[in-house]
């Protein structure tokens, strides 16, 4: 059992670049979510996905793009990487059928660095 | 803005010390939850309340959740090297949609020896 599982774990980009940030989970979890983690910010939820085909912004998602085509996937798309991009980002999963039980796994993080 | 506020921001403490760290918000919250991260480490789920006033204890930590279901606290008694890292509150909303919480800013506890 993997439980959620991102890829690459260190990137650094050329400004307007782009690339995708990998997540995968094999708990069978209906929610999985993307943050950004800077220091003094706490954990920023970027965008959320309640299934497969259904995703909704979060706080802060300008400058990304989200889809669900699986419940086992959820990519993170940076369109045109900028300074301001260079952050810790956070995949993380948990069942959502009801407040009793929400946990959230998180995956190892993703350190980027937008030169 | 901030929907759930997260104080202090920063603590240091001696080993031995207690801790304490507070979530507030003015919004009546389904559960909360609390986190750990370690330096350079992901954020580790520790426990969750659901129910008004409840109280759970682990070991040397204890968190509550207050009575109107709009605050909590986690204490830790008699702090050790292996507790630094940052505590993180989490928070589902009512009425909010199921799976997304609101996470606090956390925070970062330091125990020197």
């Amino acid at each position: 059992n993997a439980g959620v599982t991102q890829t690459p774990k260190f990137q650094v980009l050329k400004t307007g670049q782009s690339m995708t940030l990998q997540c995968a989970q094999d708990m069978n979890h209906e929610y999985m979510s993307w943050y950004r983690q800077d220091p003094g910010m706490g954990l920023r939820l970027i965008h959320y996905s309640v299934g497969a085909g259904i995703t909704d912004q979060g706080e802060v998602p300008n400058g990304y793009n989200v889809s669900r085509s699986t419940t086992e996937d959820f990519p993170l798309r940076l369109l045109s990487a900028a300074p301001s991009q260079t952050s810790v980002y956070f995949c993380a999963s948990s069942y959502s059928y009801s407040h009793w039980n929400t946990e959230a796994f998180f995956g190892q993080g993703t350190r980027l660095t937008v030169v | 803005g901030q929907q759930v506020m997260q104080i202090p921001q920063y603590q240091h403490v001696q080993e031995g010390e207690d801790f304490t760290t507070y979530c507030n918000s003015s919004t009546t919250l389904s559960n909360i939850q609390w986190y750990k991260q370690r330096p350079g480490g992901h954020p580790v789920f520790l426990i969750q309340l659901v129910k008004s006033g409840e109280v759970k204890k682990q070991k040397r930590l204890t968190f509550q959740f207050g009575e109107a279901k709009k605050n909590s606290s986690l204490h830790i008694t008699a702090t050790q090297t292996t507790d630094v890292g940052t505590y993180f509150c989490a928070a589902a909303l009512r009425g909010s949609t199921l799976g997304r919480l609101y996470f606090g800013r956390g925070t970062q506890l330091t125990v020197w020896p």
